[in-house]
């Protein structure tokens, strides 16, 4: 049972353009929703987290949006740049355990 | 990195024989995780330690044993390895649950690549 949906597999966008990945999950026991980077050989990397009860958090030209009800979250990245070029998860937290959705490798063109 | 530190970082084994993986910390974190990273199935749990000698199951951990003697030292153990444990393995740490995120941060180390022939 896939607990946390991540869509799309891969993602290929033009420099400056907007990278929009997507999660969905089920359970509503969830209380923190992470997404890491992870660029090839190395281990991912925290990049922005955000819990329930905020529907939007921005840290640079990184946006998460959450959608509590429909039980939704989504990743932005705008003015991509080819140093973007990672595998990106999404994660969603019960007591101290993650769950990861299956990641979206993601490539910016120059 | 987060003074994480996996060992070996490569193996090559061959199918029936034990092989045990190491993480270090020296972030004196709480929890320390075991996770394997296969090409469409992201990140899976294995085992997960919430203290000294505490540990417990994760999705995925049928052929696998862990330990934990001290608070820096988590053991990956493959009893008889399988070519089904080829994978990429990855250990994390957390401090746990807490108001501020960074808290709750799971860092990872850096993976074990292991090849069972």
């Amino acid at each position: 049972q896939q607990q946390v949906k991540q869509s799309p597999q891969s993602l290929i966008v033009q420099k400056g353009g907007i990278s929009i990945i997507n999660c969905a999950y089920e359970n509503t026991a969830f209380d923190y929703f992470p997404w890491y980077q992870q660029f090839p050989g190395k281990g991912p990397a925290l990049l922005i987290a955000i819990r329930p009860d905020v529907s939007e958090k921005k840290e640079g030209r990184f946006t998460i949006s959450f959608n509590k009800s429909a039980k939704q979250f989504s990743l932005h990245i705008m003015d991509s740049q080819p140093g973007d070029s990672a595998t990106y998860f999404c994660a969603a937290r019960r007591t101290e355990k993650l769950v990861f959705g299956k990641g979206t490798k993601l490539t910016v063109n120059p | 990195d987060a003074g994480i530190t996996q060992s070996p970082r490569h193996k090559v084994t061959e199918t029936g024989t034990p092989v045990t993986l190491r993480c270090h910390q020296t972030e004196n974190h709480r929890y320390m995780y075991w996770y394997r990273q296969d090409p469409g199935h992201g990140l899976r749990l294995i085992h997960y330690s919430y203290g000294v000698k505490d540990t417990d199951k994760g999705e995925v951990s049928d052929g696998y044993s862990v330990s934990r003697s001290k608070t820096e030292d988590f053991l990956l153990t493959l009893e008889s390895a399988t070519s089904s444990q080829t994978s990429v393995y990855f250990c994390a740490i957390s401090g746990g649950r807490g108001v501020i995120d960074s808290y709750n941060e799971q860092f990872f180390g850096p993976g074990t690549r292991l090849t069972v022939l």
